[in-house]
């Protein structure tokens, strides 16, 4: 079946303008999370999504940053405001079911180069 | 302290060699533990978990955890030129999944 499909693949944009990443879970997969990975550094936690619900919202790093998953499926993240210090690769991941032996399958990634 | 550490290596190995990749983690509340292999400009892929102490087999590759030790690793066996890539040791705690990842190990094998 398909994967987690992620778009746009790549995203450059100027300081200061808001941007939106779009993530499609693989289907029947409640439970989607959003990492960052920054240049030669491991993945940093966003926020994880449970159905529509956002239990854990810990990871995102300001205001800027907010994200909504409708249906139970598709997920966005919203940077508004981008600053230079935003430009990483922006992965997303699902997983069946809740619980912490769960493995989570990662899409392709968007990577976003703030100018 | 980091809560998920690993070396960064580069661990260059001859083709043919066993990699020995390691990680160690804080949390000891910790139930999961797992390894992705990421390529260059790629996104990570799982290729091993494991939840109990003791070792996990899955073809050239063994994952060991020591929970005692907080300590889990991932052997390679006969390594190959295509198993060059980052290897990242993740750790999930005790709800719902999150994951926390070490920087990686980066594993060169040369022919």
């Amino acid at each position: 079946g398909a994967g987690v499909s992620q778009s746009p693949s790549n995203k450059v944009t100027e300081k200061g303008k808001d941007v939106e990443l779009r993530c499609d879970p693989i289907s029947g997969h409640t439970a989607l999370y959003w990492y960052r990975q920054s240049l030669g550094q491991g993945l940093e936690f966003l926020i994880y999504f449970q159905g529509n619900s956002a239990p854990d919202k810990s990871g995102l790093p300001s205001d800027r940053f907010s994200a909504e998953r409708t249906g139970g499926s598709v997920s966005t993240l919203t940077i508004q405001r981008t600053q230079q210090e935003d430009s990483a690769v922006y992965l997303c991941a699902s997983s069946s079911a809740v619980g912490a032996a769960k493995t989570q399958y990662f899409g392709p990634g968007t990577r976003l180069l703030v100018l | 302290q980091k809560e998920v550490e690993q070396n960064s290596g580069p661990l260059s190995v001859p083709e043919g060699a066993i990699a020995s990749l390691n990680c160690t983690y804080s949390d000891r509340g910790s139930q999961s533990f797992f390894w992705y292999r990421q390529y260059s400009g790629k996104s990570p892929e799982l290729i091993m978990f494991i939840y109990s102490n003791g070792d996990k087999e899955d073809g050239r590759f063994t994952a060991q955890l020591n929970k005692a030790s907080q300590y889990v690793s991932l052997l390679i066996r006969d390594s190959q030129p295509s198993d060059s890539a980052t290897y990242l040791c993740a750790v999930g705690g005790t709800s719902y999944g999150k994951l926390t990842f070490g920087q990686g190990t980066i594993l060169t094998v040369h022919p």
